[in-house]
Formats: C-alpha cells, structure tokens, sequence
C-alpha cells in the first residue's frame, strides 16, 4: 500500500525568510501524481501544488516550488518569502489516477513576524 | 474555477436524529465527489468515494447503513449521517475532481461541515 510521510510535525520560519516542508512516499508505480495542500484555521483545504510524476521538471508557483526527487522517492516544498498568511497545516498527498487521494499527517507551519 | 461549497457550515443536531450535508461543484461537472472525515489535529480520512449515478464506495470500517451517500448529479453529492451519536460529531470535508484529457484528476475541497452531536 502506498504510504506518505512528512517527518516534521510542526515547522516555524520568519516572515520573508524561506522554509521547506519535507515529504517521502513510498510506492511501486511509475504514474502518479503528488499534491501540497494547506489547511489554515478557517481548515478550508487549498491545493498548493501539483506535480506529475513523468515530468522531470519541478513545479512552481508563484512563491512555491517542489523539488521531486523521484528515485528518492522525496517530493518537498519550498516557501519563499514567507508571508503570516502562509501559517497552516501543510499536506502531502499522493494518488495514481482515478484512485483515491493518500494524505501524510500533516506539518503544521508557523510564520513569525 | 474549481469551486465546490457545503452546506450546512455548521450544524447542531440532538443524538438519534439525521442530518443532510450537501456538496456541489459551483463551476465544473464532478465525474468523482470524495467524502472525508478529519478530528481535530489529524489528517483527512476517506470515507467514501461516488460517481454520478451509481452507488457510493465506502472504506473498510465505515458503516455504509449510517453515512448515507447520493450522487444523483454531477454537481451535487449528499451525505446523511443517520441516527446521529454523540461520537459522530466531526469536521466532514468533501471533494469533486474530474478527468480532463487524462491529465491529473486534482480534487477540490469544500469548506467543510463541522457536526455536533448532542
């Protein structure tokens, strides 16, 4: 069964400094997808951002990008220039196409003014 | 785009009664809607998987008698928690995904239900 993990239960940055959030997964298909979703108090889940496990290319947006590292099996994010709207609980999921959506436990991230 | 609400937000309710959550995609067709449950601190929980027009598929340990499931269009998914009990007081969270030229079916969230069971 494939699984999620994000080691770090709870990160905190300073506002305008840049953190990483960590995820591994473990699976033995070659076709997946992989997401970040943040959960902020009003515990709204927004998508964050989304890589195809075919492309070689990280994905990014805006301020957020993922380094995929798929032989490591390790798909982390990055925040730059953090902002005190980024404070949320962050998820990463995986899924394979028309299956269902597994979820790690969450990092719950702190911004610092 | 990608907008999906529910309704109720919130709702109280009195042990033994049922309650109606609905869930619709504002701006797309929903080909899947997702039902999950999370407690507090902790990550969502699938509950169900259903596709317009046919029967739910729930996930082991989940009473399928007790969490009613309708899909009758590809806009509006339902959950009823039937003969509600204190321990079914939760957060239910639902999501809508499509297909699009077999790229990724990303799911979208609703804002959530938060039940109280008294």
């Amino acid at each position: 069964a494939q699984t999620v993990t994000q080691s770090q239960p709870e990160m905190s940055v300073q506002e305008a400094e840049t953190v990483t959030l960590s995820c591994t997964y473990d699976t033995s298909e070659s076709d997946y997808y992989l997401f970040w979703y943040k959960q902020p108090p009003s515990r709204q889940m927004i998508l964050v951002i989304r890589q195809e496990a075919y492309k070689q290319q990280n994905a990014t947006e805006n301020r957020f990008s993922v380094n995929f590292q798929k032989a490591a099996k390790s798909f982390s994010l990055k925040i730059s220039d953090s902002q005190l709207g980024d404070a949320a609980m962050y998820f990463c999921a995986y899924r394979r196409l028309k299956k269902k959506l597994v979820f790690g436990k969450g990092t719950k991230l702190t911004v610092n003014p | 785009g990608a907008v999906v609400s529910q309704h109720p937000s919130w709702v109280i309710c009195k042990s033994g009664t049922s309650v109606k959550i609905e869930c619709r995609s504002l701006d797309f067709q929903a080909t899947t809607m997702f039902w999950y449950r999370q407690f507090p601190k902790q990550s969502l929980m699938l509950m169900a998987t259903s596709n317009e027009g046919s029967k739910a598929t729930y996930e082991q340990g989940v009473e399928k008698d007790k969490f009613l499931i309708n899909h009758a269009s590809l806009t509006l998914s339902t959950l009823t928690v039937t003969s509600a009990h204190p321990e079914d007081s939760s957060f239910y969270i639902c999501s809508a995904s499509w297909v699009s030229s077999g790229l990724t079916d990303t799911q979208y969230f609703g804002p959530g239900t938060r039940l109280t069971v008294l």
